[in-house]
């Protein structure tokens, strides 16, 4: 199966700092998905990126497939982007339906 | 348009009692998923639905079953409870998934999640 790491796994920012979080996958994929994990536990879609590269508001992803890596850009970060960042990639199989899960980076912004 | 929605939000188990978790979504998705998320770990993939009435097993099946009666709906069964089955659980779905790489419907959307204590 796909194996999804994450770096680094927390990140401690002052409010204002840049920050670029990391995600490698082991196999070519057809879909790379960021999520946001918030305090409350709820899961927000941030960029579906299986390539190139996309940018909302102050948040910015990069996905480059053929060296299997896609990074998370945050700029002039706020406290309310902390939480969990997960990313994930899926393999499209004939048989087989995966989307995994890297184990996250942990943020904290602190004002 | 409520996306994906999911019942209950709590609840508490005893060992051996038996549940159903309901998941509905109303973006008339084909696929259907359900995940279970433990500490400090990303979701695994329990069970997932390509259309009505068909089911398949994922990552981590084992003592949990699902049906799809109606394409908005996917449940999620525990027969028997168990103390490992503690856990929080997410419900996605999304289109008919496309091997092209650039597919916009490819893209899974998550439900709030239903956090399960089974003591």
């Amino acid at each position: 199966g796909i194996q999804v790491e994450q770096s680094p796994p927390d990140l401690i920012l002052q409010e204002g700092a840049n920050s670029t979080l990391r995600c490698n996958f082991s196999d070519s994929v057809n879909n790379l998905q960021w999520f946001h994990q918030n305090p409350w536990g709820q899961l927000i879609n941030l960029f579906y990126i299986p390539s190139g590269t996309k940018q909302n508001g102050r948040l910015s992803a990069t996905t480059v497939a053929t060296e299997r890596y896609s990074l998370l850009y945050i700029s002039s970060s706020q406290t309310t982007d902390s939480g969990v960042y997960f990313c994930a990639a899926y393999l499209l199989g004939t048989n087989d339906y995966k989307l995994s899960f890297g184990a996250g980076t942990t943020v904290t912004v602190r004002a | 348009n409520a996306g994906v929605t999911q019942t209950p939000k709590f609840r508490v188990l005893k060992t051996g009692q038996s549940m159903t978790l309901l998941c509905a979504q109303d973006m008339n998705h084909e696929y259907m998923y359900w995940y279970r998320q433990d500490p400090g770990m990303g979701l695994r993939l329990i069970h997932y639905s390509v259309g009505e009435g068909t089911t398949a097993k994922g990552e981590v099946p084992d003592g949990y079953n699902v049906s799809r009666l109606k394409k908005q709906n996917f449940l999620l069964g525990l027969e028997s409870a168990a103390p490992s089955q503690t856990s929080v659980y997410f419900c996605a779905s999304s289109h008919r998934t496309s091997g092209l790489l650039n597919s916009p419907y490819n893209e899974q959307f998550f439900g709030p999640g239903t956090r399960l204590t089974v003591l």
